[in-house]
């Protein structure tokens, strides 16, 4: 089944304890990104990939770190969480080419930090 | 920048009619790509519709179909025949041709809920 899994989909830490949220697809998908969605204001791009070893910001790259080592996995990595980094995250994956394909969606990781 | 405008945060309606959910974006490019993405409780994003700003036609899928308007960049969804199942969050969301890194731009979303 063509998916994209995230790890973990809660997850509950205290402000400075490094944590990484680790994103997975099964497509061979060369494009993925990660969104935080906050109530009141949608979804924004954090971080996106084009291919293995090709990273670029997003709207609300602070305080996110990201890697693609291989072409299947995105993780997340926050090196120091903080409170206002509170949110559900989602990760996507796509092919990448001259037409625009679809988005495929990850389940969500809630995240709380206090 | 792109921005993508949502100004009905809660829409409710009757099982079996029909809603209107509308969405305005504002953007410079010629060439572009609107979407409705759709979120139930399980917090799923599911794609329910999408279209391309060059073609005139309105999309449809089943009982979803949008209304674009590009000179008024307005891109509303209408579903008819509402069902329970519908109930959800709808985001709107824009994007430019690929060779922008396939980035989505979403609106705050508008939360409908069908009732009976």
């Amino acid at each position: 089944e063509a998916q994209v899994t995230q790890n973990p989909r809660y997850l509950i830490t205290v402000t400075g304890k490094k944590l990484t949220v680790t994103c997975s697809q099964n497509m061979n998908h060369e494009y993925m990104s990660w969104y935080r969605q906050d109530p009141g204001l949608g979804l924004r791009q954090i971080y996106y990939s084009m291919n293995v070893e090709v990273t670029d910001k997003g709207d609300v790259p602070e305080g996110y770190k990201v890697s693609r080592k291989e072409k299947r996995n995105f993780p997340l990595i926050l090196e120091s969480p903080s409170p206002n980094q509170t949110s559900l995250y989602f990760c996507a994956s796509s092919r990448s080419g001259r037409t625009v394909y679809e988005q495929y969606f990850g389940p969500g990781t809630r995240l709380t930090v206090t | 920048a792109q921005t993508v405008t949502q100004s009905q945060p809660e829409m409710s309606v009757q099982e079996a009619e029909t809603v209107t959910l509308s969405c305005t974006y504002d953007t410079s490019e010629s060439n572009y790509y609107l979407f409705w993405y759709k979120q139930p409780p399980s917090r799923q994003m599911i794609l329910v519709i999408r279209q391309e700003a060059y073609k005139q036609q309105n999309a449809t899928e089943n009982r979803f179909s949008v209304n674009f308007q590009k000179a008024a960049k307005s891109f509303s969804l209408k579903i008819s025949d509402s069902q329970l199942g519908d109930t959800a969050m709808y985001f709107c969301a824009f994007m430019k041709p690929p060779a922008a890194a396939s980035k989505l731009t979403f609106g705050t979303g508008t939360r409908l809920q069908v009732t009976l």
